[in-house]
């Protein structure tokens, strides 16, 4: 059975530190590994993308890095700001079972706050 | 393009009672997922549905079921409602295309609170 921990559970710093959330998985027949943003009480938002064939993904002030064989996954975020604030949420996805296209499991989330 | 859209956005219930909740997929997207959040936790896998059939369960109940329309949009019912099933409920559409590569994308969710 796939568990998804995340470390932090959460943090707090002062605006414009760069920043490591930290994901790991207990089961490496993963087919990709995803990043996603929940502001409160709202739905989730993709951040990144990270095929199980590949070690990192970039977008803006995110770096996500991936090493399979490991079982673990961080989350770099550059120059943090106020607005990045949020639930940031590690998720993997894996056979769902039977003919199934597959799961997210998720981690229980890293709640950041980035205070001016 | 339009994204995934859900309703309705809160809903009170009381024990016992049932509720349908709806979801449009992403245009374009042919599978939908559905997920329960409970306050402080993660998402967990409720079931799938691809080509208008159960695709993959997670450990929920059989009063949890679902339906998939032709036009790919889905609906979660609930049955016998009881207070453990006040939650966010989430909605994942994702495009079939390949075996495992595909992102999944969000709606906002259902927030169902159980009284």
């Amino acid at each position: 059975k796939q568990e998804v921990t995340q470390i932090p559970a959460a943090l707090s710093v002062p605006e414009g530190e760069n920043l490591v959330l930290n994901c790991s998985f207990t089961d490496s027949a993963i087919y990709n590994l995803q990043w996603f943003r929940q502001d409160p009480g709202k739905g989730l938002t993709s951040l990144l993308l990270i095929q199980s064939s590949q070690r990192e993904q970039t977008s803006g002030r995110l770096n996500a890095s991936l090493d399979k064989s490991s079982g673990r996954s961080t989350l770099y975020i550059a120059a943090s700001q106020p607005g990045d604030s949020a639930t940031y949420l590690c998720a993997v996805l894996g056979h769902a079972g039977g003919t199934s296209y597959g799961k997210l499991t998720f981690g229980q989330g890293t709640i950041l706050t980035v205070h001016p | 393009e339009t994204g995934v859209t859900q309703s309705p956005t809160h809903l009170i219930k009381t024990r016992g009672q049932q509720v349908t909740l709806r979801c449009s997929s992403q245009s374009g997207h042919n599978t939908v997922s559905w997920y329960q959040q409970a306050l402080g936790q993660g998402p967990q896998f409720i079931f799938q549905y691809y080509r208008e059939e159960e695709n993959g369960r997670g450990n929920f109940p059989p009063r949890f079921s679902g339906l998939q329309f032709p036009n790919y949009s889905s609906e979660l019912n609930v049955n016998a409602l009881e207070l453990d099933d006040s939650a966010l409920y989430l909605c994942a559409s994702s495009l079939r295309a390949s075996v495992g590569t595909g992102e999944l994308f969000f709606g906002e969710g259902s927030r169902l609170t159980v009284l």
